[in-house]
């Protein structure tokens, strides 16, 4: 089973500055494979990027996936106050779906 | 608009079942996959299983096999999530979580439902 790593557990950032996001596969996984999810305190999750680096519906062009093999990044170029919260990356492979622990970004 | 709307919070004893309901509405319910994924308090999110309401056809993850069941009626765009012999472990907020077929990502949640097991 492939194991997600996401790093760093917490950043602490004020807004207006960049965030850099990454998440670590134990071995390579196919890029079609790696979602990102972000999650606000008391809500469900909300579907960010999939495929690595394809901005879901309604998702502000400040938000940018990239990476393959098994090394992934999200990057926000400038912080929103809405955009603290914590993100999860996501893959999918032969045993299922299987999560990082997730990355908290907090308000600095 | 695509709702998915998920039944209220349950209290259980250990060993008791539990069974949530997530309902669909706004989009064809036999269409799409759904997912539920749990997240114990303060923790991360963990994958449990998905349904093909088309199908009929399960998929759960290794951890529940033999302790979890999904299922759905066409007739109500309903699927159920049935977990058995409850440990305090369990208690968590469930999710269900909708797929377009093969496109490997969750794009509609439920709100959540709260399932605490404590005796």
């Amino acid at each position: 089973e492939i194991v997600l790593t996401q790093s760093p557990g917490t950043l602490s950032l004020s807004p207006g500055e960049r965030a850099t996001l990454s998440c670590r596969a134990s071995q390579g996984v196919n890029s079609r494979c790696l979602t990102w999810y972000q999650q606000k305190p008391g809500q469900a999750p909300r579907l960010l990027i999939y495929g690595a680096s394809t901005r879901a519906t309604g998702i502000p062009d400040r938000f940018c996936g990239s990476g393959s093999g098994t090394d992934f990044t999200l990057t926000i170029s400038r912080l929103e106050p809405e955009d603290f919260a914590v993100y999860y990356c996501q893959h999918y492979g032969s045993s299922g779906y299987t999560f990082g622990q997730g990355t908290k970004l907090e308000i600095k | 608009q695509v709702q998915v709307v998920q039944s209220g919070a349950e209290v259980k004893k250990p060993g008791a079942s539990v069974k949530v309901s997530c309902k669909a509405s706004g989009y064809s319910f036999t269409s799409y996959y759904m997912h539920w994924v749990r997240q114990a308090p303060g923790q991360g999110l963990e994958w449990m299983g998905m349904i093909n309401p088309s199908a009929d056809i399960t998929h759960y993850a290794q951890k529940f096999q033999g302790r979890v069941t999904m299922t759905r009626d066409t007739s109500t765009s309903t699927v159920y999530m049935e977990l058995s012999s409850l440990k305090s472990e369990d208690t968590a907020v469930y999710y269900c979580a909708r797929e377009i077929p093969n496109a490997l990502n969750f794009d509609y949640w439920g709100q959540g439902t709260l399932v605490t097991v404590s005796s």
